[in-house]
């Protein structure tokens, strides 16, 4: 696609419930990252794969966390046993080449009630 | 990783001012993005400038990297201007993830 998609824009869960985000990064592009944006903070880092590979995932949080990008495209990040604390916008990011220049979706506000 | 720090952390201007954003990082750097967000949430990019002078518009940014500073400039500032600006370079030299300072909240008045 013309940017990179995620969905859901939005979404409301309850305490212990199980979440999936999902990123369609700008096609082409072999590197995908997840950020996680806190309220007045700047985006943190989680999770960046390379191709199908995750490359580097030291910035996910505990092991409630994961992430999936089976066939090179789209990746799932998937919450389990969610928390009040795992609320924040989700964000995702693509980029052609490493290191090189990133692109960001609109996000994934999750609230956890 | 690398220490981001960015400044001034808040800044109100008229329509029509010019400023300037500051942001400082610890170690050297070979990537460095200046990122737009808007008040919608949405991160746009301004630039991705590892070093040397850029320009685009009435924006333009700088990055000085044996100094370790970046400088983002806005001039003849709309109110559409107004948001978080962001800047992020690597966690560590030739790193591939962002490290995303703070940022500058910055509120255009009409």
């Amino acid at each position: 696609g013309a940017g990179v998609s995620q969905t859901p824009s939005n979404k409301v869960t309850e305490k212990g419930k199980y979440v999936e985000l999902r990123c369609d990064p700008i096609s082409g592009h072999t590197a995908l990252y997840w950020y996680r944006q806190s309220l007045g903070q700047g985006p943190e880092f989680l999770i960046y794969f390379q191709g199908t590979g995750a490359a580097d995932d030291s910035g996910l949080p505990n092991d409630r966390f994961f992430a999936v990008r089976p066939e090179g495209s789209v990746s799932t990040l998937k919450i389990q046993r969610t928390e009040r604390g795992d609320s924040a916008v989700y964000l995702c990011a693509s980029s052609f080449r490493t290191p090189g220049e990133l692109f960001f979706g609109e996000g994934s506000r999750l609230t956890v009630l | 990783g690398i220490q981001v720090e960015q400044s001034p952390p808040d800044l109100i201007l008229q329509e029509g001012a010019n400023s300037t954003l500051r942001c400082n990082f610890s170690d050297s750097v070979n990537n460095l993005q200046w990122f737009h967000q808007n008040p919608w949430g949405q991160l746009i990019n301004l630039f991705y400038i590892p070093s040397g002078t850029k320009q685009n518009g009435r924006l333009s940014a700088t990055t000085v990297a044996t100094e370790r500073y970046s400088l983002l400039y806005i001039s003849s500032s709309q109110t559409t201007d107004s948001g978080v600006y962001f800047c992020a370079p690597p966690s560590n030299f030739g790193n591939e993830k962002l490290t995303f300072g703070t940022g500058t909240r910055l509120t255009i008045i009409p």
